[in-house]
């Protein structure tokens, strides 16, 4: 089983649409949280960073973490073309060790 | 523009050959990260340095081989080139390790 679980799509929305995106994990310890946003053939460009439970909303970003489930969300409101891209989670252990571990990404496409 | 920088963007190669892959970190990270993307698969981390030590090891082959410099920039030395092997190589930084930034990449074409 892997660390990090990520549906890889891929996801096509409508122009306006609410986009969720979500990877789920199998190692408790992981305690920090980011979602990264990449497009293609480019590096992954971070998004949002959480520590440990609750809801960090950035513009129209927003990331949740429900830790009693292992399980977390990047939601995009009013989609737009320009989102189209792959989004990346990763996460990351307080205190063992210092490897970041990352889903394999949601391809995500906005139609105008 | 995240502030790490990684040349060359683009290198081909033949089988069997050796390159190197260079990467500067951001302005004040210690923590440099290489990971591989290849077309059908996520990010596979391969090593992690810390203000010039090794820190940790991911799945990298033993033709590979990594260092980080007292300028704290480091290098990605793959040796003995195969097909397999082409892929874009990124590196990330960071300062206290809970979050990373990525390079823009260098895309590997092994012929």
């Amino acid at each position: 089983q892997k660390e990090v679980e990520q549906d890889p799509g891929p996801l096509s929305v409508p122009e306006g649409a609410i986009v969720s995106l979500n990877c789920t994990y199998s190692n408790s310890a992981f305690q920090y949280f980011m979602w990264y946003r990449q497009y293609s053939r480019k590096g992954p460009e971070l998004l949002m960073y959480t520590y440990s439970s609750g809801n960090k909303e950035d513009g129209r970003f927003t990331a949740q973490v429900d830790k009693s489930s292992k399980y977390i969300s990047l939601f995009i409101r009013d989609s737009q073309p320009s989102d189209s891209a792959t989004y990346l989670c990763a996460m990351k252990p307080l205190l063992t060790g210092n490897q970041f571990y990352f889903g394999t990404g949601t391809s995500l496409t906005v139609i105008p | 523009d995240s502030g790490v920088t990684q040349t060359p963007k683009h290198l081909i190669t033949a089988t069997g050959q050796r390159v190197t892959l260079r990467c500067s970190p951001r302005s004040g990270d210690l923590s440099v990260y290489w990971y591989q993307q290849s077309l059908d698969q996520g990010l596979q981390f391969l090593i992690q340095y810390y203000n010039g030590e090794e820190r940790a090891k991911g799945n990298i082959l033993e033709r590979f081989s990594a260092q980080q410099f007292p300028d704290l920039h480091s290098e990605l030395n793959l040796s003995s080139l195969e097909l397999g092997d082409s892929a874009l190589y990124f590196c990330a930084s960071s300062v206290v390790g809970n979050t990373q930034y990525f390079g823009p990449g260098t895309r590997l074409t092994v012929l």
